[in-house]
């Protein structure tokens, strides 16, 4: 199976701030990778796929960067709403995986 | 619009058999994308289990293969998971999700306790 590793487990950030999630792939997985934010309480929602698309309705300051084994969320201008926990998925091979999973504080 | 929503039995005794459903409304599990089980552990690992295909192909997570199967009824436009010999390692929530690549709809979820 494919590990993704989100190495980070908590970011503390301040509303205004830029925020930057990274996931790195124990192989290759082309730009097959998804983000996906979960808020207490609630089902994870896609925020970006294929690495680098924002999905529909997801504000712009969500951005995707990365390609074959390294891959990074970044949040620009940091809301209050974005308190939420933060996974990566790649779709490359079966089966699918998740990574472990960012919280992200805000101060 | 696309809603999922899934329904369970909430307990489940240890070496029992698990029933799970997903009711899609908006849209027709017949024609396109696959419908997936996605289960989330206490500590909020996640782990996909299986997915079955507009066709009615099915694919399993092979560290589950043995236990599990995912059926459809596409009169109800519903799916099921059933896990086989639960332990309490299967102690989770599920979720069920629509997919062509990544997943782009989630249901709520449905908590499962595997408890004597």
């Amino acid at each position: 199976d494919i590990v993704m590793t989100q190495s980070q487990k908590f970011l503390s950030t301040s509303v205004g701030d830029r925020v930057s999630v990274t996931c790195k792939a124990s192989q290759n997985v082309g730009s097959n990778v998804a983000w996906y934010q979960q808020k207490p309480g609630q089902s994870p929602k896609v925020l970006i796929y294929s690495a680098s698309y924002r999905f529909s309705g997801v504000p712009d300051r969500f951005t995707g960067s990365g390609s074959g084994t390294d891959f990074t969320l970044t949040i620009s201008n940091v809301q209050s709403e974005d308190l939420a926990e933060y996974f990566c998925q790649q779709y490359n091979t079966y089966p699918l995986t998740f990574g472990s999973g960012t919280k992200l504080e805000i101060k | 619009d696309v809603q999922l929503q899934e329904s369970g039995p909430g307990l489940v005794k240890p070496s029992q058999s698990l029933s799970l459903t997903c009711t899609v409304t908006g849209y027709s599990i017949t024609s396109d994308f696959a419908w997936n089980w996605i289960r989330q552990f206490p500590g909020n690992k996640l782990e996909w289990v299986a997915y079955i295909s507009y066709s009615g192909s099915t694919t399993y997570n092979p560290s589950l293969k043995s236990r599990i199967s995912i059926t459809r009824d596409t009169s109800k436009n519903q799916f099921f998971l059933q896990l086989n010999s639960v332990t309490t390692e299967d102690t989770a929530t599920y979720y069920c999700a629509r997919s062509g690549t990544f997943m782009d709809y989630w249901g709520q979820g449905t908590s499962v306790t595997v408890s004597s």
